[in-house]
């Protein structure tokens, strides 16, 4: 089983709004990513949690907040954000360290008006 | 920072025929990964390529690691409508901690 799950699937926000996307996973994947991607481009990586310390920030503004609850949750916590922050949001997980394959969810469709 | 050259681009072809599509880099790679993706869906991991020369096969998917570490490509034979889709290849490296390369993607279009 390599399934990684994301809610929601859709979300709409507007500028002051705060929200959050969920990620799970239950195969004992010990590295977790966010990713942002643009129609017809391919994933931009956002934050890396290895063993649920994060690892990877590739300077993403701080209205993006990433959060570990355990080895199994990795949560975004959105504020503020800009219209062109509209995209799919991809969560992803590797087996046993950020070495190895990594395996991505259904991911998120946010909209921000 | 390292680029991966995917090509071709785009590519239309009929049902049943053969599809081949290659990413090379001007780094060495430790890893190789091959994933599909379907619109609005998150990209699917076809085929993992860990060993310099490896050839990997997924059904009618055949990847193979090239022998430089620097190119990897990946085979699909006899496609069918659902083959389409964009297909992206993408590295790591040791020192990456995770920070996979991706390439533009190829968009594969099959027509009946």
């Amino acid at each position: 089983d390599t399934e990684v799950t994301q809610t929601p699937k859709h979300l709409v926000m507007g500028m002051t709004n705060k929200k959050s996307l969920k990620c799970e996973q239950h195969m004992g994947h010990r590295a977790m990513y966010w990713y942002k991607q643009k129609a017809k481009k391919p994933p931009e990586l956002m934050f890396v949690y290895s063993y649920e310390k994060l690892s990877i920030n590739e300077s993403v503004p701080s209205r993006f907040s990433p959060e570990c609850p355990n080895s199994s949750l990795l949560n975004l916590h959105l504020h503020a954000l800009q219209p062109e922050d509209s995209a799919l949001y991809l969560c992803a997980s590797s087996p046993r360290d950020t070495h190895y394959e990594q395996y991505f969810g259904p991911g998120t469709r946010l909209t921000v008006t | 920072g390292q680029q991966l050259n995917q090509s071709p681009q785009s590519m239309f072809i009929q049902e049943g025929e053969d599809v081949s599509m290659n990413c090379t880099s001007s780094s060495i790679f430790n890893t190789w990964l091959w994933y599909k993706q379907d619109p609005g869906e998150g990209p699917v991991l076809l085929i993992a390529l860990y060993k310099a020369g490896e050839l990997t096969s997924n059904g009618r998917l055949t990847a193979q690691f090239g022998i430089t570490r620097k190119d990897s490509f990946l085979n699909i034979s006899a496609s069918i409508p659902s083959d389409v889709g964009i297909y992206f290849c993408a590295g790591l490296t040791t020192d990456s901690w995770g920070k996979l390369q991706f390439g533009a993607g190829t968009q594969v279009v099959v027509t009946p």
